[in-house]
């Protein structure tokens, strides 16, 4: 059974502060998505990454494919209260239409 | 922008009773999933459709059954509630990758609250 674990599962910051949420799994994905998901509202994608080593930049979101394609990570700087919500990584297998979720990791950005 | 949509927020069933859970998307998208989301478990994918009339079970299927008459309807029943059914349904939908990829985005409704009591 694939597996995603996110770590921290909760996350409480100042504004202004960094953090980085990873994602881990002794499996292969051929593809990984981030997605954000607010109070009340369903996930939304915010990235997908499908190289190993594959680094994407949104706005002050960098997003990162390990090499072996079995973990990323998300890094935020200069948090904004905006920031806050439940993040949540996806993996994607070829010849599957199926994806595996991580954990979450609940973020809060306080003011 | 993709739409899908659920067609109740929130929901309270006893148990024992029949619950249809519908989710309608206006992208002519072949591909729908039903999840349900629990606290620290992540989202965990019960069925989903890649065709009308076609189903494949996802990961925790136990208790649950999907109807997809139409393209842009997917249904999740539950047959007979139960009290560890409470929780928080996702509906989504995708285009398949033509290269064999798995790297289409998923387009999430709001959610459907279900309580059973």
């Amino acid at each position: 059974t694939q597996l995603l674990e996110q770590s921290p599962q909760f996350l409480s910051i100042q504004e202004g502060e960094n953090l980085t949420v990873y994602c881990n799994s002794s499996s292969v994905f051929s593809s990984l998505q981030w997605y954000r998901q607010e109070p009340g509202e369903g996930p939304v994608l915010l990235v997908t990454v499908v190289t190993g080593g594959e680094v994407k930049k949104l706005k002050r979101l960098t997003f990162q494919f390990g090499d072996a394609r079995k973990d990323s990570s998300l890094h935020i700087t200069a948090a904004q209260t905006g920031d806050t919500g439940l993040y949540l990584c996806a993996g994607g297998t070829s010849g599957t239409y199926k994806y595996i979720f991580g954990t979450g990791t609940r973020l809060k950005v306080l003011a | 922008d993709v739409k899908v949509t659920q067609s109740s927020r929130y929901l309270v069933k006893r148990t024992g009773e029949k619950v249809f859970l519908e989710c309608v998307q206006d992208m002519d998208h072949e591909n729908m999933f039903w999840y349900r989301q629990d606290p620290g478990l992540g989202l965990r994918l019960i069925y989903f459709s890649y065709d009308v009339k076609m189903k494949e079970k996802g990961d925790i299927p136990e208790g649950y059954s999907v109807s997809r008459e139409k393209k842009e309807r997917f249904s999740l029943i539950l047959e007979s509630a139960s009290t560890n059914q409470t929780s928080m349904y996702l509906c989504a939908s995708s285009v398949p990758q033509s290269t064999g990829a798995n790297n289409s985005p998923l387009h999430f409704g709001n959610g459907t609250r279900l309580t059973v009591t």
